[in-house]
Parts: structure tokens; sequence; C-alpha cells
């Protein structure tokens, strides 16, 4: 069966610090990877997807850059964290061509302090 | 523009009443219709899919879609304590972009 982890759950970074959240896929090849951001009130909003290999898509402007360097590996980081990068990010995937039904991994809080 | 509206809640029912969850969209394109309960601190979790209009059911859960209206339910019946979590709602379109959320319900089923 296809399993996605995620790791860490919670993480305390000083602003200013360097950020690498690490995703990966097992059981299926060629997802369709996502990295979306919850917060309070305002629902998952999309970071960025990638459907292979280094194809990178960014859905907003950022202090945050993606990375894909393998199949089933997705790497989310920053240079230099922002107060404002808090935060719950998840990592999710899918198969096939369509946005049809994702699935998540459980999540990293993310507190810049 | 993506937009998907739900009503964040709270909503709070007693033990055993049934549950209705909802949800409106705006773009016509959206052919894909999910549910994911979300408990505190844990990631989704996929409840039901649904392609195009029409109803699915799945043991006490059943989804419906109208797309001539552009809305979206959840029907939780025989509700139970366990349920007590937020209720996403997302669509989907063409291509591999990623899913529009709505801003999910915080449901509260009362012992």
């Amino acid at each position: 069966s296809q399993t996605i982890h995620q790791w860490p759950a919670t993480l305390v970074q000083p602003v200013g610090s360097p950020l690498s959240l690490e995703c990966t896929v097992e059981g299926t090849s060629n997802p369709n990877l996502y990295w979306y951001r919850q917060a309070a009130g305002r629902g998952l909003q999309l970071l960025f997807y990638s459907v292979g290999i280094g194809q990178i898509s960014s859905e907003v402007p950022q202090n945050l850059s993606a990375s894909r360097p393998q199949d089933r590996q997705f790497i989310l980081s920053s240079k230099k964290l922002l107060l404002s990068d808090s935060g719950f990010y998840l990592c999710a995937f899918n198969m096939g061509q369509q946005n049809t039904e994702a699935f998540f991994g459980q999540g990293t809080r993310l507190t810049v302090v | 523009q993506k937009e998907v509206e739900q009503d964040p809640g709270p909503l709070s029912v007693p033990e055993g009443a049934i549950v209705s969850l909802n949800c409106t969209y705006s773009n016509s394109a959206f052919q894909y219709f999910m549910w994911y309960r979300q408990y505190s601190r844990k990631g989704p979790e996929l409840l039901m899919y649904t392609y195009s209009s029409g109803n699915k059911e799945d043991g006490r859960f059943t989804a419906q879609v109208d797309k001539s209206s552009k809305y979206i339910s959840l029907f939780i019946r025989d509700s139970q304590p366990s349920d007590s979590a937020t209720y996403l709602c997302a669509v989907g379109g063409g291509g591999a972009d990623g899913l529009t959320f709505g801003k999910g319900t915080h449901l509260i089923i009362q012992p």
C-alpha cells in the first residue's frame, strides 16, 4: 500500500535560521507531490507542487523553496526563516494527471521564534 | 478565480444526530470533490471522493454533489463523539496543480 512520511512533527526555529522539511512516499512511483501550509482560519494554502523529478511549480511568492531530488522525495526549504513562516506544513501526494484525491502526511508544526 | 466557501462553525450536535456539512464553489470546471477529516494537530484524512454529480455512501457517511448548484454536502448518520473533528471540503479540476480547500468546519458531537 502507499504511504507518506513527513518529518519532523514539531520544529522550533529562530528567525533567520535555515529550514529543511522532508517528505517521502512509499509504495508507488511517479506521484504528484504537494506542499501545503495551514494557518488558523485560512484553510490549506498550496505552496508548491511537482509532477516529476526536478519539476517544481510555485503557487505563491514567498520565503520558501522546494526541491524534488528523487522520484518519491519532496523537500521544503528556506535560507532564512521569518516569523510569518510559522504554521502547519503538510505534504501530500496523488496519482495520475488530474486533481483527484490527495493523501496527506501527518504534518510539521513550525514555530519561528 | 478558485474559491470554495465553507462555514467554519463550530457546529455542535448531540450524539446520534444527523450532521449536514456543506460547501459551495464558484468554478464550474471543478469535477473532483472530496471530504477530509482532520483531528487536532494531525494531517487531513480522506473520507469521501466523488467524481461529478451524484451521491456516494460509505457506512455512516454520504457525500452529495450538485454541479448545477455548485454545492457539495457531507451527511453523517448516527454521529459519534469520535466524529468530533474539523471537516474540510476540497475540489479539483483538470491538471495536477493541486486541490482547492474550504476553510473547514469544526464539528463537536456532544456525548
